[in-house]
């Protein structure tokens, strides 16, 4: 069974910090997903990462998929309020072709 | 707005009933997927529909059920409800499957809030 791991389960910020969250699994995954999720909604997809090793940046989002393709990160600088929410790694490419999810990073970035 | 549809948005009925919760994909997807999401178990996969046919089954119990039309809408049926049922279901899709090509992933409905009294 696939599993995806992620730390911290819960983070506390002040506006300004920087963060890093984790997603760890002792699988092999073809591609890589992260979502973020505010309550009530349905998660909305931030990046893929497919290939081991590759960082992707978006904004002041840094992604990076671990060289063996079984973690990966999520790093967040000079963290806002609106980046509040609950963020989601997620796996695919297993025999079944569906997404594997952590339980997820709830992240509340304080003003 | 991610392109795919759910309804009902929240849905409140009693223990023992059923109930269906109605999923139109993103324009051109040909696969459905439908998750749960409790408080306590993250999101969890439930089953998985390509053009029509089945093709995985996760953690869903038999008193759900699913199918998915030939115009690709799917339907999942939840049977003699009980309290623990309560949740978020999500709808999702995909143009083929997770895996079929590099970096194919799967876009969320809002999903429909069950809650079961």
């Amino acid at each position: 069974t696939q599993l995806l791991e992620q730390s911290p389960q819960f983070l506390s910020i002040q506006e300004g910090e920087n963060l890093t969250v984790y997603c760890n699994s002792s699988s092999v995954f073809s591609s890589l997903q992260w979502y973020r999720q505010e309550p009530g909604e349905g998660p909305v997809l931030l990046v893929t990462v497919v290939t081991g090793g590759e960082v992707k940046k978006l904004k002041r989002l840094t992604f990076q998929f671990g060289d063996a393709r079984k973690d990966s990160s999520l790093h967040i600088t000079a963290a806002q309020p609106g980046d509040t929410g609950l963020y989601l790694c997620a796996g695919g490419g297993g025999s079944q072709g569906n997404l594997i999810f952590g339980k997820g990073t709830k992240l509340s970035v304080k003003p | 707005d991610s392109g795919v549809t759910q309804t009902p948005k929240h849905l409140i009925t009693a223990t023992g009933q059923r109930v269906t919760l109605r999923c139109s994909p993103r324009s051109g997807d040909l696969s459905v997927y439908w998750y749960q999401q409790s408080l306590d178990q993250g999101l969890q996969f439930l089953i998985h529909y390509y053009n029509g046919e089945e093709r995985a089954k996760g953690n869903i119990l038999e008193r759900f059920s699913a199918q998915q039309f030939p115009d690709l809408h799917s339907e999942l049926n939840l049977s003699s409800l009980e309290l623990g049922d309560s949740a978020l279901y999500f709808c999702a899709s995909s143009p083929l499957w997770v895996g079929a090509y590099s970096g194919n992933t799967i876009y969320f409905g809002e999903g429909s809030w069950l809650t079961v009294v």
